[in-house]
């Protein structure tokens, strides 16, 4: 079993509306959790950063962790077509869980267009 | 700052040649990684460092070298290239094992 799972869509939906991206881990040790955004031909670029439990907000964007479901989810308000890219999710360990260092654990990403 | 740079864009290769993926960081990140990114794969792990002159080995090491002699530069070397190491591949660095990772903007390697 891979230790993150991430539906590799496609994602399609109108110009909008809500979106929902999710990622299932297995590792328990997980403690910080991040969205990467991913353009056509360039590299990953942060989106969201969350340590723990919780819920964090950036504008239209709103990232959530349950750890107790080992559930991470990525919501998008009000969608555009500027969204439109494949998301990925990561997460690490930290260096106190004797992780291997600066190691990020990601999904397959998930491919989303939102059109007009 | 520029940021994480990749040096080529794109390059084909022949099965057994040689080939050094460039990237550098001007921003004193401690942590620097290379990962490929294949088409429903997602972003394997090949070899990462801490700091000059610590490196170690990822998911996906097989088939390539790392070296790290300074803070900035993190190059990869492809010993003898195989059609199985057609990818994108991203170099990445950080500040701290605990921070987020910036990417560049990729290497795609065709290897014929």
């Amino acid at each position: 079993q891979k230790e993150v799972e991430q539906d590799p869509g496609p994602l399609s939906v109108p110009e909008g509306a809500i979106v929902s991206l999710n990622c299932t881990y297995s590792n328990s040790a997980f403690q910080y959790f991040m969205w990467y955004r991913q353009y056509s031909r360039k590299g990953p670029e942060l989106l969201m950063y969350t340590y723990s439990s919780g819920n964090k907000e950036d504008g239209r964007f709103t990232a959530q962790v349950d750890k107790s479901s080992k559930y991470i989810s990525l919501f998008i308000r009000d969608s555009q077509p500027s969204d439109s890219a494949t998301y990925l999710c990561a997460m690490s360990p930290g260096a106190d869980r004797g992780s291997t260092l600066g190691r990020l654990y990601f999904g397959r990403g998930t491919q989303l267009t939102v059109w007009p | 700052n520029a940021g994480v740079t990749q040096t080529p864009k794109f390059q084909v290769l022949k099965t057994g040649q040689s080939m050094t993926l460039q990237c550098a960081q001007d921003m004193n990140h401690e942590y620097m990684s290379w990962y490929r990114q294949d088409p429903g794969m997602g972003l394997r792990l090949i070899h990462y460092s801490v700091g000059a002159g610590i490196t170690d080995q990822g998911e996906v090491p097989n088939g390539y070298n790392v070296s790290r002699s300074t803070t900035e530069d993190f190059p990869l070397r492809l010993l003898s290239a195989a059609p199985s190491q057609t990818s994108v591949y991203f170099c990445a660095s950080s500040y701290g094992s605990q921070e987020t990772q910036y990417f560049g903007p990729g290497t795609r390697l065709l290897v014929l």
